[in-house]
């Protein structure tokens, strides 16, 4: 069966930081790759997603930006963290059905 | 495009009682429709799906949605409510055409069960 890990699980960082999350999927192979962004008390906002490696569109323009470096592996960057930074991220994985399959997530609190 | 509209922000209700979360959505091609769980500090987990075939879907947990097309609805129901069932629930569409699968989600609703 399929399992996808993030990491960490929380993180505190301070303005001006770098930052890097990770996210990877087991028991699968070439899956479309997702990061959301979640604030508190709003909905998901799609920041990134991948059809394979090294290709990656964005969805807003931001301060972050992501990569993938491997077929399972998907990293979520930032040379310079902002306060508005700070939610909870989540990855995604999905494959020729429609539904897509999430990780636990990244509580990012930026100060 | 597409969006998608929860009309209740939060929708509290008493444990053993029914309750009716509503989801409407718009949009210019066909979609697919799916409810998505999340309890406190975790992520999405996918509740149920309406792809194709019959406009009534279940979950193994009790929950039911329909997908109505004429009022282009997929409201999710339970006819009676546990304390466990106590989270937040996302409504999402996926557009049929496109290449890769793209999800719009609501903005949630926040289910509280009351003992």
């Amino acid at each position: 069966s399929q399992t996808i890990h993030q990491w960490p699980a929380t993180l505190v960082q301070p303005v001006g930081s770098p930052l890097s999350l990770e996210c990877t999927v087991e028991g699968t192979s070439n899956p479309n790759l997702y990061w959301y962004r979640q604030a508190a008390g709003r909905g998901l906002q799609l920041l990134f997603y991948s059809v394979g490696i090294g290709q990656i569109s964005s969805e807003v323009p931001q301060n972050l930006s992501a990569s993938r470096p491997q077929d399972r592996q998907f990293i979520l960057s930032s040379k310079k963290l902002l306060l508005s930074d700070s939610g909870f991220y989540l990855c995604a994985w999905s494959l020729h059905s429609y539904e897509q399959y999430f990780g636990p997530g990244t509580r990012l609190t930026v100060t | 495009a597409q969006s998608v509209t929860q009309l209740d922000s939060q929708v509290p209700v008493f444990e053993e009682a029914p309750v009716e979360l509503r989801c409407n959505y718009s949009s210019s091609v066909s979609v697919y429709l799916f409810w998505y769980v999340q309890y406190p500090n975790q992520g999405l987990q996918l509740l149920l799906k309406y792809l194709s075939g019959s406009t009534l879907v279940e979950s193994i947990n009790g929950f039911e949605a329909e997908f109505n097309k004429s009022q282009t609805s997929f409201h999710l129901r339970k006819p009676s409510v546990h304390i466990s069932d106590t989270a937040e629930y996302f409504c999402a569409v996926s557009p049929r055409s496109g290449g890769y699968n793209k999800l719009i989600f609501g903005a949630g609703t926040r289910l509280a069960v009351h003992p």
